[in-house]
């Protein structure tokens, strides 16, 4: 069975902290992505990458840096965390030949 | 460059009524299409997808949605909702080629006794 999990449910942080958010998936997937879900803005795409230290930049990129040093491992940075990226994190996963793709549970990140 | 609408934020309804969330999308080249439900607390779940083919497609779970080509839509519906059913439900597309999906502000489902 398809497998995206992400290493913490809720997280608490405070401005300025430096945020580590860890997506795995056990499908062998080539793609990988993070998105950020806000009320009534649906999800947004903050970076992808397409293989292993290959990385893209999404919508909406700014303040987030991205790691993808193993195939099934996908971390989002965020460097300085700031108030403005409370959200909910997914992290998503997909085979180049699926257009489908997988979902994580998410992480809902508070930075206060 | 591709979007996606969801014409609905909300659309409450009572338990056994039909029910249909609107999607609109635009795109210059070929697309694929999807329908995506989060049931509380939860990430998102694929519902159903149109890749090719058969433009009316169903999930396991009652659901059909219909590709338009000349209306660039693919609304959802399904003829008897379930207190089960209420979650929020996103519509999404992925040009051909591409590896990303777009996806709509979603639509708030509550389904009501």
């Amino acid at each position: 069975d398809v497998k995206v999990t992400q290493s913490s449910r809720y997280l608490v942080k405070r401005t300025g902290e430096k945020v580590f958010l860890e997506c795995v998936q056990d499908m062998d997937h080539e793609n990988m992505f993070w998105y950020r879900q806000d009320p009534g803005l649906g999800l947004r795409l903050i970076y992808f990458s397409y293989d292993v230290k290959m990385k893209e930049k999404g919508d909406i990129p700014e303040g987030y840096s991205v790691s993808r040093e193993k195939k099934e491992r996908f971390s989002l940075i965020l460097e300085s965390a700031s108030t403005n990226q409370t959200s909910m994190y997914l992290c998503a996963s997909r085979s180049p030949g699926d257009y489908e793709q997988y979902f994580g549970p998410g992480t809902r990140l508070t930075v206060t | 460059a591709q979007s996606v609408t969801q014409l609905d934020s909300q659309v409450p309804v009572f338990e056994e009524a039909p029910v249909e969330l609107r999607c609109n999308y635009s795109s210059s080249v070929s697309v694929y299409l999807f329908w995506y439900v989060q049931y509380p607390n939860q990430g998102l779940q694929l519902l159903l997808k149109y890749l090719s083919g058969s433009t009316l497609v169903e999930s396991i779970n009652g659901f059909e949605a219909e590709f338009n080509k000349s209306q660039t839509s693919f609304h959802l519906r399904k003829p008897s909702v379930h207190i089960s059913d209420t979650a929020e439900y996103f519509c999404a597309v992925s040009e051909r080629g591409s590896e990303k999906l777009v996806f709509g502000k979603g639509t708030k489902l509550t389904v009501n006794p």
